[in-house]
């Protein structure tokens, strides 16, 4: 069975730019969420979508925004990009009734110059 | 302020030794507990969980307690191996409005098995 699969892999923007990074989930999932690891922090939850709609944001400003296709893929969306934005962005996926475990995927690196 | 807390961010243990990763939670809410392991470059792997229903899960080499008066889980390694060098991630479940479930984690502990 295919992982959670994320691309690309490595990203390099400029500050102001707009970066977009892309999720697929496991077959079967249907929910995706959106976690931040910047250097030397923890996770920072991002973001949540499941069945399509956001279930759940965390403490981050607007120009962090995504969207979850009918086949359950995401994206993540970076606006104005700044330096503060480079870090590890992982997705990860969880079944239906099951969000308590989830499966990452190998995440992006994102470097804002 | 952080509800899930790893007070230590880094361990080292010898091989064939004890490792004992310890996580301290605050909101007596969380109902389900999870420990996650993460290479450098990998995203986050299960590893092992428990429910508040319990007070230990053994898998293997690894067992989680839960002790819920004090709000306090601790994921023990035995024996630690060289390859079990990576960060520990604990998280915490719990309920919100709508059914839905959130986890919340901990920054991280990051262990080093020396050979």
């Amino acid at each position: 069975e295919a992982g959670v699969t994320q691309s690309p892999t490595h990203l390099i923007k400029t500050r102001g730019q707009q970066a977009t990074l892309r999720c697929s989930p496991i077959s079967g999932h249907t929910s995706v969420y959106w976690y931040q690891q910047a250097l030397g922090l923890g996770l920072q939850f991002l973001l949540w979508y499941d069945e399509g709609e956001e279930r759940n944001r965390g403490n981050f400003p607007p120009r962090f925004s995504g969207r979850q296709f009918p086949n359950y893929s995401s994206e993540l969306n970076v606006n104005a990009l700044e330096l503060e934005d480079s870090a590890l962005y992982l997705c990860a996926s969880s079944p239906p009734q099951a969000e308590e475990t989830q499966y990452f995927g190998p995440g992006t690196r994102l470097l804002v110059l | 302020d952080q509800q899930v807390k790893q007070n230590s961010p880094s361990l080292s243990v010898q091989e064939g030794r004890i490792s004992i990763l310890n996580c301290d939670y605050t909101n007596s809410m969380f109902d389900y507990f999870l420990w996650y392991k993460k290479y450098p470059a990998e995203g986050p792997t299960f590893l092992i969980s428990i429910s508040s229903i319990k007070d230990k899960n053994e898998d293997g080499r690894f067992t989680v307690f839960l002790n819920k008066s004090a709000k306090h889980l601790s994921l023990h390694i035995v024996p630690s191996q060289p390859g079990d060098s990576a960060v520990y991630f604990c998280a915490a479940s719990s309920l919100h409005a709508g059914n839905n479930r959130k986890l919340i984690w901990g920054l991280g502990t990051s262990l080093a098995v020396n050979p």
